[in-house]
């Protein structure tokens, strides 16, 4: 089972849909939480970040942790043409990232 | 922009050759990281390095070394080079002193032929 499971889609939504992306992961040992959007030919780039099971909350995008299921989730409200991107899931002990394979996400006008 | 730079942007080489890949880290920040990107396998770490000192380890082949030099800036040494080697490598950075976002660089290309 590899540490961090993530659909690779490609998932495709109409403009304004909410968008939900998801990660599962099995080291419980992860203490910390990301999510990073990365534009065609591009390095990624940090969008959320949390350390604890919750929501936490920037403009239109929500990340959730759920440490007993071992499952996060990124959700983006009023998606916009310029939020298609590939999203990469990340998880964190001491220093070391590791991520998902990443969703290939588009938005349609 | 992430103040992170990498140099070259692209790199076409042959098999069995040799590269040399650069960042230079955010203004102040004393940790470099890289990483492997390609399709199949996805971003994976590669090694880390905090103020000249390697920290930690992930998916290198011995084919591969990395450095740090005192002017924090790091370079990727990656030799006899292999078709499967062809991928996006990218460095990121952070300050070093604790779990900290890490700001990536816009990555090199590498196509070995």
């Amino acid at each position: 089972q590899k540490e961090v499971e993530q659909d690779p889609g490609p998932l495709s939504v109409p403009e304004g849909a909410i968008v939900s992306l998801n990660c599962t992961y099995s080291n419980s040992a992860f203490q910390y939480f990301m999510w990073y959007r990365q534009y065609s030919r591009k390095g990624p780039e940090l969008l959320m970040y949390t350390y604890s099971s919750g929501n936490k909350e920037d403009g239109r995008f929500t990340a959730q942790v759920d440490k007993s299921s071992k499952y996060i989730s990124l959700f983006i409200r009023d998606s916009q043409p310029s939020d298609s991107a590939t999203y990469l899931c990340a998880m964190g002990v001491n220093y070391k990232l590791t991520f998902g394979k990443g969703t290939l996400l588009t938005v349609n006008p | 922009d992430s103040g992170v730079t990498q140099t070259p942007k692209h790199l076409i080489t042959a098999t069995g050759q040799r590269v040399t890949l650069r960042c230079s880290p955010r203004s102040g920040d004393l940790s470099v990281y890289w990483y492997q990107q390609s399709l199949d396998q996805g971003l994976q770490f590669l090694i880390h390095y905090y103020n000249g000192e390697e920290r930690a380890k992930g998916n290198i082949l011995e084919r591969f070394s990395a450095q740090q030099f005192p002017d924090l800036h790091s370079e990727l040494n990656l030799s006899s080079l292999e078709l499967g080697d062809s991928a996006l490598y990218f460095c990121a950075s952070t300050s070093g002193r604790g779990q900290e976002t890490q700001y990536f660089g816009p990555g090199t290309r590498l196509l070995v032929l």
